[in-house]
């Protein structure tokens, strides 16, 4: 069965204090892996996707690697307003298209 | 270009009765995701469907759910006989193929069930 496991579940930086944020996943061949955030009260919203392993991606303070059983967000010199949840999710070669999600990273950047 | 659009966004339900979500996807979008949240969770995949077909319905409780997405107008998702466990946010996404592309999520409509 496709799994998304996201860790840790909560995550408290200071202002300037750089961190990574993992996302590990078993899936029957992935055709993608994807990164969401998503800010109380609101729908996700997507930030990237990835398709092979050691391929990177980046956009302003966050930068998404991927390997064949995980993937890292990195967010540098986090601001207070990147405080949110980050959601990981995989789509299977096989099967359907559906997006499988993990159960997300709370993120709270303190001033 | 409108987003994906929900509504309602906030439904209040008594035990029993009935709740219907509504979802319009992005124009030119042909493929609709229903998504369940409880508090402080992730996203649990229900129903995946593309104009008047259901492509997979392996997260949808068998009974008391149904989904349809008809040729013309929004899709719905339908709970009957709602039960207290129903409260949640059900998130709908679009995507325009069946391929590797990012999903538009709507805001979410917020069941309570009373």
């Amino acid at each position: 069965e496709d799994q998304v496991t996201q860790s840790p579940e909560a995550l408290r930086l200071q202002e300037g204090e750089s961190s990574s944020l993992n996302c590990s996943y078993t899936v029957s061949g992935l055709r993608g892996l994807f990164w969401y955030r998503q800010d109380p009260g609101k729908g996700p919203e997507f930030l990237f996707t990835l398709y092979s392993a050691g391929e990177e991606k980046e956009k302003e303070r966050l930068k998404a690697t991927l390997t064949k059983k995980e993937s890292f967000l990195h967010i540098t010199a986090p601001k207070p307003e990147d405080s949110a949840t980050y959601l990981c999710a995989v789509q299977a070669l096989r099967g359907t298209y559906k997006y499988i999600f993990g159960t997300g990273t709370r993120l709270k950047v303190l001033a | 270009n409108a987003g994906v659009m929900q509504n309602p966004r906030h439904l209040v339900r008594r035990r029993g009765q009935e709740a219907r979500l509504r979802c319009s996807p992005m124009k030119g979008h042909s493929h609709v995701y229903w998504y369940r949240q409880l508090p402080e969770e992730g996203l649990k995949f229900m129903v995946y469907l593309q104009k008047e077909n259901i492509i997979d319905e392996s997260g949808m409780p068998k009974e008391r759910f149904s989904a349809e997405f008809p040729k013309e107008g929004p899709s719905i998702l339908r709970i009957q006989q709602v039960v207290r466990g129903d409260s949640a946010a059900y998130f709908c996404a679009s995507s325009p193929l069946e391929s590797t592309g990012e999903l538009f999520f709507g805001e979410g409509s917020r069941l309570t069930v009373l």
